[in-house]
């Protein structure tokens, strides 16, 4: 594998649901985002994570937990979320000293 | 925070067409990338150009940073470049986080 992936790459989940969202990167990163994409608008960041210290929460609800056990690996997990989540959820990485970013090809969620 | 300003917004050309995408941001940076977002949303890195000229086939970027532009060269478009074009900026200082413009919308039709 190489680049950055991510799975699933589509989801549905109720308003009750806990799933969660994985990401790996296999470029030798040491920085890691989550963005999100809604309908129309342009990619939101939500998360950064460098050298797995979260260093940015983008005043995101706490329904979205992300997860950053090591520098390849970054999870968003989601609980009790509601209809206007669903959306694409795109995960990067970048070196943290030179921040050119490679994303993943999202997972697209619907929230029922 | 930093603006980030595409132009057009949207934009159709015959195959063949060449075109110019704009980017304004309002504050100074320290990282600009393009991005091309194919139909099934993956995003593509076409450029990482903080500053000057670069090219890449038949697409080319200019970042001017003094005065806050970037601009996005198309020639001789097909249509597999159809899709959402994004310029992204990291403002200096900014802590590796990236602010997206809008986007340009381009189809390129037979």
């Amino acid at each position: 594998e190489t680049g950055v992936t991510q799975t699933p790459r589509h989801l549905v989940m109720g308003m009750t649901n806990k799933k969660s969202l994985k990401c790996e990167q296999h470029l030798g990163h040491n920085a890691m985002y989550w963005y999100k994409q809604s309908a129309k608008k342009p990619l939101e960041l939500m998360f950064v994570y460098s050298l797995e210290e979260r260093v940015e929460n983008n005043s995101v609800p706490s329904r979205f937990s992300p997860e950053c056990p090591n520098s390849s690996h970054l999870f968003l997990h989601l609980h009790t979320l509601q209809p206007e989540d669903s959306a694409l959820y795109l995960c990067a990485s970048s070196h943290r000293t030179q921040n050119e970013q490679f994303f993943g090809p999202g997972t697209r969620l619907t929230v029922l | 925070g930093i603006q980030v300003e595409q132009s057009p917004p949207d934009l159709i050309l015959q195959e063949g067409a060449n075109s110019t995408l704009r980017c304004n941001f309002s504050d100074s940076v320290n990282n600009l990338q393009w991005f091309h977002q194919n139909p099934w949303g993956q995003l593509i890195n076409l450029f990482y150009i903080p500053s000057g000229t670069k090219q890449n086939g038949r697409l080319s970027a200019t970042t001017v940073a003094t005065e806050r532009y970037s601009l996005l060269y198309i020639s001789s478009s097909q249509t597999t470049d159809s899709g959402v074009y994004f310029c992204a900026v990291e403002r200096e200082g900014g802590g590796n986080k990236l602010t997206f413009g809008t986007g340009t919308q381009l189809k390129v039709e037979l």
